[in-house]
């Protein structure tokens, strides 16, 4: 089975941050890696898929990248409504979701 | 708009049975293929169970395979999942959701807001 490791568990930072968070997987998922985002009480929201596509609605700040099977979620000036947790997911054999990451304000 | 409304969760025994519905409305149901996911209290995401428009192929993880029985009804935009031989760590918020393609192998792009159960003595 794929394994989707998450990085860093938590996050700290501040409004205007750039932030970056990473998932590596066990195995080669070429580019079925999708990203999601979850506030308290509410269902998750999905924000990039295929690795690096941004899904419709989504502001531009977010973005997605891969080398081999590393991949990052990044945002480029973190606003107030962006403090929640993040998933990340593969869909290539099963749909692993990653453990979470949990950005928190500083 | 898409809709997805969960019902069906509450408190069960452990050893017990629940079935949880879904109803989608807003978009070609029966184009699409449709899944459970959970998430324990407090804790990360976990894919349930997946399944193809047409009934016809089905997946689950690991840890329900033979307990859990997801389906559909296309006539009625409903979506179920079976839940016999209930645990403790069965108990979570479970979501049912849409894929965003139409081959499986898709992220999930639409959410209900969940539905709770509760595995408890």
């Amino acid at each position: 089975d794929i394994q989707m490791t998450q990085s860093p568990s938590t996050l700290s930072a501040s409004v205007g941050d750039r932030v970056t968070i990473t998932c590596r997987a066990s195995q080669r998922i070429s580019n079925y890696l999708a990203w999601y985002q979850q506030k308290p009480g509410k269902a998750p929201k999905l924000l990039i898929y295929k690795a690096s596509n941004l899904e419709s609605g989504v502001p531009p700040r977010f973005s997605g990248s891969q080398s081999g099977t590393e991949f990052s979620l990044t945002i480029s000036s973190l606003q107030p409504d962006d403090f929640a947790t993040y998933y990340c997911q593969e869909y290539n054999s099963f749909w692993t979701f990653g453990q979470g990451t949990k950005v928190e304000i500083k | 708009e898409v809709h997805l409304v969960e019902s069906g969760g509450g408190l069960v025994q452990p050893g017990g049975s629940l079935r949880l519905s879904c109803a989608a409305s807003g978009f070609t149901f029966s184009s699409y293929w449709v899944t459970w996911v959970r998430q324990a209290p407090g804790k990360g995401l976990e894919w349930v169970a997946n399944i193809k428009q047409d009934g016809s192929e089905k997946h689950y993880v690991d840890s329900v395979r033979g307990r859990f029985t997801i389906s559909r009804d296309n006539a009625k935009n409903s979506l179920y999942l079976q839940m016999n031989s209930l645990r403790a760590e069965d108990t979570a918020v479970y979501y049912c959701a849409s894929l965003r393609g139409f081959g499986g192998y898709d992220p999930f792009d639409y959410w209900g807001q969940g539905t709770l159960v509760t595995v408890s003595s």
